[in-house]
């Protein structure tokens, strides 16, 4: 079936890095375009960023636009997110999610994994 | 900046009861909206894309329309297992996946 784990999480002093990773599988991920979002605890959620299907086109929202990469290996069906300079602001659960059609960039989010837990504490 | 407000962030409802959430864009997004629901400590789960079609295997008893500035999720008859919140998110403008705040559906 068509799936999404992501993994990577962990706790991390402001400052630090993290790389998130997110394993596809049941579809072709390699004609979806993919993003990540991101849930603070007791808050909404937050879109993070966007990949093309090719990896040309990325976008990042502005609060972690300059600290974040987002990336993708179609070869190993992977999405990643390396996170660098972490704030406390950043803890949340990160979610990868697929794009519904694969001839919209801008499409809705069919499929999310499950999230892993970022946590940004001294 | 593009904001998206959702209203209210909070109802209190009976099963039964039929539930509408709105959703205004600060500018004109055609009809490049979706509906998610989400329940605790589960990923969102997508209920409606451009603004009022039903993603497959989601009841009927969802519905969304709209289109330009303002939009609104109904439920025609509230279940049980609705209670939940909802999130609107716009996929037009930059950035392309801005979610609004989230409707909080509760028991009364």
């Amino acid at each position: 079936q068509v799936q999404l784990v992501e993994s990577g999480g962990g706790l991390v002093k402001p400052g630090g890095s993290l790389r998130l990773s997110c394993a596809a599988s049941g579809f072709s991920f390699s004609d979806y375009y993919m993003n990540w979002i991101r849930q603070a605890p007791a808050k909404g959620l937050e879109w993070v960023s966007f990949i093309s299907k090719s990896g040309t086109t990325i976008y990042y929202a502005d609060s972690v636009k300059g600290r974040f990469t987002i990336s993708r290996d179609n070869a190993k069906n992977s999405l990643y997110l390396q996170m660098n300079s972490l704030r406390a602001e950043d803890t949340a659960v990160y979610y990868c999610a697929k794009s519904l059609d694969p001839l919209f960039p801008y499409d809705a989010f069919d499929v999310w994994g499950r999230g892993t837990v970022v946590t940004v504490s001294s | 900046d593009f904001q998206l407000t959702q209203s209210p962030s909070f109802l209190s409802a009976s099963v039964g009861d039929r539930v509408t959430i709105t959703c205004r864009a600060s500018q004109g997004i055609s009809t490049y909206l979706a509906w998610y629901q989400q329940k605790p400590r589960k990923a969102p789960k997508l209920l409606i894309y451009a603004a009022s079609t039903l993603q497959s295997g989601v009841p009927s008893r969802f519905r969304g329309s709209g289109s330009g500035t303002e939009f609104t999720l109904t439920i025609s008859s509230l279940q049980p297992e609705d209670f939940a919140t909802y999130y609107c998110q716009q996929l037009n403008s930059y950035p392309p996946g801005a979610f609004g705040q989230g409707t909080m559906v509760e028991i009364k």
